[in-house]
């Protein structure tokens, strides 16, 4: 089936430190959406994606979607604590009216 | 969020017992969904409703099933429950079903433990 793959799985960094995760689909996507999930928490919506090459920014976080849109990174520059949680980006399949989600990047800071 | 809301929050069940979750929503969107969380699996869908007593299976279906008989509820059964059902589970709501709006808002989760 169509599946996003997300990687890395798991991250830790040093508070401060820039953080990196990347979401690849195997089929071209009509949209890409970025959530945030805080340890014992729901999925929060961060924001969408639509056009190829689209950059969109919040604050320290960094949402790209690439030029082909079958890949979107999210990049959160110099780290702090309140960024602890798990990011997931989720695929709008083209023709299927669906959203798949990728398995998320678990992300720990030392402060 | 308070436009959705699930209950229980917490439910430890026995082997074998029928368990029903729901998922109450205040905002009036079409469309509602079950998933299920796992360490290493991210979130799975269970079932899908685009409208009343329109529902559709999702990629991990065997074992549950679904009702909505009203646009603001939808209920989540699992027949048999048994321990590999062990999950915490998501109510998520959406006005498109690829979420083109305003992306997904999903519900506090419900914590299900099958002992």
């Amino acid at each position: 089936g169509q599946q996003v793959m997300q990687i890395p799985q798991y991250q830790h960094v040093q508070e401060g430190e820039d953080f990196t995760t990347y979401c690849n689909s195997s089929t071209t996507l009509s949209n890409i959406q970025w959530y945030k999930q805080r340890p014992g928490g729901h999925p929060v919506f961060l924001i969408q994606l639509v056009k190829s090459g689209e950059v969109k920014k919040q604050k320290r976080l960094t949402f790209q979607f690439g030029e082909a849109k079958k890949n979107s990174s999210l990049h959160i520059t110099a780290t702090q604590t309140t960024d602890v949680g798990t990011y997931f980006c989720a695929g709008g399949i083209q023709g299927a009216q669906k959203l798949v989600f990728g398995q998320g990047t678990r992300l720990t800071i030392n402060p | 969020d308070a436009g959705i809301t699930q209950s229980p929050r917490h439910k430890v069940t026995e082997t074998g017992t029928p368990v029903t979750l729901r998922c109450h929503q205040t905002e009036n969107h079409r469309y509602m969904y079950w998933y299920r969380q796992d360490p290493g699996h991210g979130l799975r869908l269970i079932h899908y409703s685009y409208g009343v007593k329109d529902t559709d299976k999702g990629e991990v279906s065997d074992g549950y099933s679904v009702s909505r008989s009203k646009t603001e509820d939808f209920l989540l059964t699992l027949e048999s429950a048994t321990s590999s059902q062990t999950s915490v589970y998501f109510c998520a709501i959406s006005e498109t079903m690829s979420g083109t709006v305003d992306g997904y808002t999903f519900g506090s989760g419900t914590r299900l433990t099958v002992v």
